[in-house]
């Protein structure tokens, strides 16, 4: 099967700009995650959806981050205005609610506020 | 969910066996022990998980205590490809359970050839 997509890569923007990350998980699967992994750290869940509503969101910086998923099936995460400390790798996961469904993690978004 | 403890790093000879600990003194009767592993510039790779017995698969074994407050990941013939960050995670994930997957800062497994 084919894995979580996430795109770009790679980004760089300046201090107050905005960006906005894409995710596309594993067909089927209901459950979709945004982690936020700061250098050196674990990843950090910042909101997880089931389908196409909000599970848990008590982590996600509301003030500037946002995050949807229209269709139940792909994702965006936007932050605006972006700030030096946003500087991380952006992980989109997924999983099926059958059983006990692993997470199944795509490669990131590493992002760079200068 | 309850919390891990995990030791930063682990040091392993190529060939042999990689035993990694954790301790989830409060794990709950609920909870599942998870393990993951993070290669560099890599999203985190589902490794085995269990709730009170044993488990074995293509990738690792996972021993957990009778009393559940600790396990041990094994990996039974480390190669340099298991060099990797191990996250050892405790979540009531599963079971069609939406409960979260928290991430410590895990174990950086070194293999050395």
């Amino acid at each position: 099967e084919a894995g979580v997509a996430q795109s770009p890569r790679y980004k760089i923007i300046e201090k107050r700009q905005s960006v906005a990350f894409w995710c596309n998980p594993i067909s089927g699967h209901a459950t979709l995650y945004w982690y936020q992994q700061i250098l050196g750290q674990g990843p950090k869940l910042l909101i997880q959806f089931q389908n196409n509503g909000v599970v848990d969101d008590s982590q996600l910086p509301k003030d500037r981050f946002s995050a949807e998923r229209l269709k139940g099936v792909d994702s965006t995460l936007k932050i605006q205005p972006a700030k030096l400390e946003d500087s991380a790798v952006y992980l989109c996961a997924s999983s099926s609610r059958v059983g006990n469904s692993p997470l199944h993690f795509g490669n990131g978004t590493r992002l760079t506020v200068t | 969910d309850a919390k891990t403890t995990q030791p930063p790093s682990m040091d392993c000879a190529e060939g042999r066996a990689a035993n990694l600990p954790c301790n989830h003194s409060t794990i709950s009767g609920n909870e599942y022990v998870y393990w993951y592993r993070q290669i560099h510039s890599q999203g985190p790779q589902y490794i085995i998980h269990g709730l009170k017995n044993n488990e074995t698969n293509e990738m690792a074994s996972l021993i957990i205590t009778e009393d559940r407050k600790s396990s041990t990941l094994i990996l039974p013939h480390a190669t340099l490809r298991d060099t990797a960050v191990y996250y050892c995670i405790v979540s009531r994930h599963g079971s069609g359970n939406t409960g979260k997957l928290i991430f410590g800062q895990g174990t950086t497994l070194q293999v050395k050839p």
